[in-house]
């Protein structure tokens, strides 16, 4: 299947650090969809990309879809403790009823 | 409240006893999904069905497999369950395909022995 390049795996921050993950792909994606997921919880769409070099915000996040449609990263500004969990990048090729996920990136915030 | 839910949350199960997780959606959602999530791996679609009688294969459908016959129960059936099976698995829906915010259960951790 299709794999989603997600780095970094974790990350161990200060309280009021900013944040910053990335995903790749060898493929060309439609969408581009970031989650979080809290620990023993389902994942929680957090922010979905449509188009390509689009930006978008959620609050504090900010993620983007990259103009060459294999890539798109996600901001987090000024981190707070209850940003921690786990964040997956996921996103569609054609087929809008499939979905692929990155690996994950785990972040730990100390206060 | 809207919710998906799974049933059981957790199971320990042997190889090859046959078993289902059932999936239940209270929001009238046309699009539901299987996914397992390993460590390292991240989530893997097992099977979708984009409305009732109509299921397909995701990226990991081998072992297992699925029935839509209502629109708000979309169960995961493990005909003979290998030790490979073992992992947290959840369900998801969203109001119709093309709709990407998929709300997801609360998981089910399966061990197979």
């Amino acid at each position: 299947g299709q794999q989603l390049n997600q780095s970094p795996q974790s990350m161990f921050i200060q309280e009021g650090e900013d944040v910053s993950m990335n995903c790749t792909s060898s493929s060309i994606f439609n969408t581009w969809l970031w989650y979080k997921q809290d620990p023993g919880e389902g994942p929680v769409l957090l922010i979905a990309l449509y188009k390509a070099g689009e930006l978008t915000s959620n609050g504090r996040l900010t993620a983007q879809f990259g103009t060459t449609r294999k890539d798109s990263f996600l901001n987090i500004s000024a981190s707070i403790p209850s940003d921690v969990g786990i964040y997956f990048c996921a996103g569609q090729l054609g087929n809008f009823n499939k979905f692929y996920f990155g690996s994950g990136t785990k972040l730990n915030v100390k206060p | 409240e809207a919710q998906v839910t799974q049933n059981p949350r957790y199971l320990i199960t042997v190889t090859g006893k046959k078993l289902t997780v059932t999936c239940s959606q209270n929001m009238n959602h046309e699009y539901m999904s299987w996914y397992r999530q390993d460590p390292g791996l991240g989530l893997r679609q097992i099977y979708y069905s984009m409305n009732v009688e109509v299921t397909d294969k995701g990226d990991v459908p081998e072992g297992y497999k699925v029935s839509r016959k209502e629109k708000r129960n979309f169960p995961l059936i493990l005909e003979s369950p290998s030790p490979n099976q073992t992992s947290l698995y959840f369900c998801a829906s969203s109001l119709r395909t093309g709709i990407n915010e998929q709300f997801f259960g609360p998981g089910t951790r399966l061990t197979v022995l």
